[in-house]
């Protein structure tokens, strides 16, 4: 069993639509929790990070985060075309902030 | 207030050469990251380092690798005699001295090619 695991996609939304994108992890001791834009060919972006269980919302992004079910996951409400990228999970597994595993990535289309 | 400076932004090497790949910290950042993304793979952790100290280096291969970031200037990330296997891109992030917590800010990479 892989760390975090995510569906590699791609996830296909229409323009407009919420786009869920979801990530397991498999360590219980796990405490901090980030999601990262990839554009192709570009360095990952930090777009939010969460650390309690429940719902933490920036702009139209939020996550959400259910420690007992050891997932977390990113919901963009009103997706737009420049929201197509790959969608990074990190965990820091073993409760060791300074290094994270990260998933391999959701492709997100947003189509028109 | 200038990001992560990484370079060479791009750096081929034959197999059998060094490459040496350079990240300067944001300015008042103490902390270095070093990461490796292999085509189609996700990020994998290489090494942590603070000034003159590495912190964890578990995520290094045993041989041909080696990290530093010294009292003054970048950190440098070495592959020595690189082989093709090697080529990716490094990503170095940067934090401040304790706030690791709130997530990396990362430099635009190295794309090394080895042919």
């Amino acid at each position: 069993q892989k760390e975090v695991e995510q569906n590699s996609g791609p996830l296909s939304v229409p323009e407009g639509a919420i786009a869920s994108l979801n990530c397991t992890y498999s360590d219980r001791g796990s405490q901090s929790f980030f999601w990262y834009r990839q554009y192709s060919g570009k360095s990952p972006e930090l777009i939010m990070f969460i650390y309690s269980n429940g719902d933490k919302e920036d702009g139209r992004f939020t996550a959400q985060l259910n420690k007992a079910s050891q997932y977390v996951s990113l919901l963009i409400r009103d997706s737009q075309p420049s929201d197509s990228a790959t969608y990074l999970c990190a965990v820091n597994v073993g409760g060791t902030a300074s290094k994270l595993t990260f998933g391999t990535g959701t492709r997100l289309q947003v189509t028109l | 207030n200038a990001g992560v400076m990484q370079n060479p932004r791009h750096l081929v090497r034959r197999r059998g050469q060094e490459a040496r790949l350079r990240c300067s910290p944001m300015k008042g950042h103490s902390h270095v990251y070093w990461y490796r993304q292999l085509p189609e793979e996700g990020l994998k952790f290489m090494v942590y380092l603070q000034k003159e100290n590495i912190i964890d280096e578990s995520g290094m291969p045993k041989e041909r690798f080696s990290a530093e970031f010294p009292k003054e200037g970048p950190s440098i990330l070495r592959i020595q005699q690189v082989v093709r296997g090697d080529s990716a891109a490094y990503f170095c992030a940067s934090s401040p001295a304790g706030q690791s917590d709130y997530g990396y800010t990362f430099g635009s990479g190295t794309r090394l090619t080895v042919v």
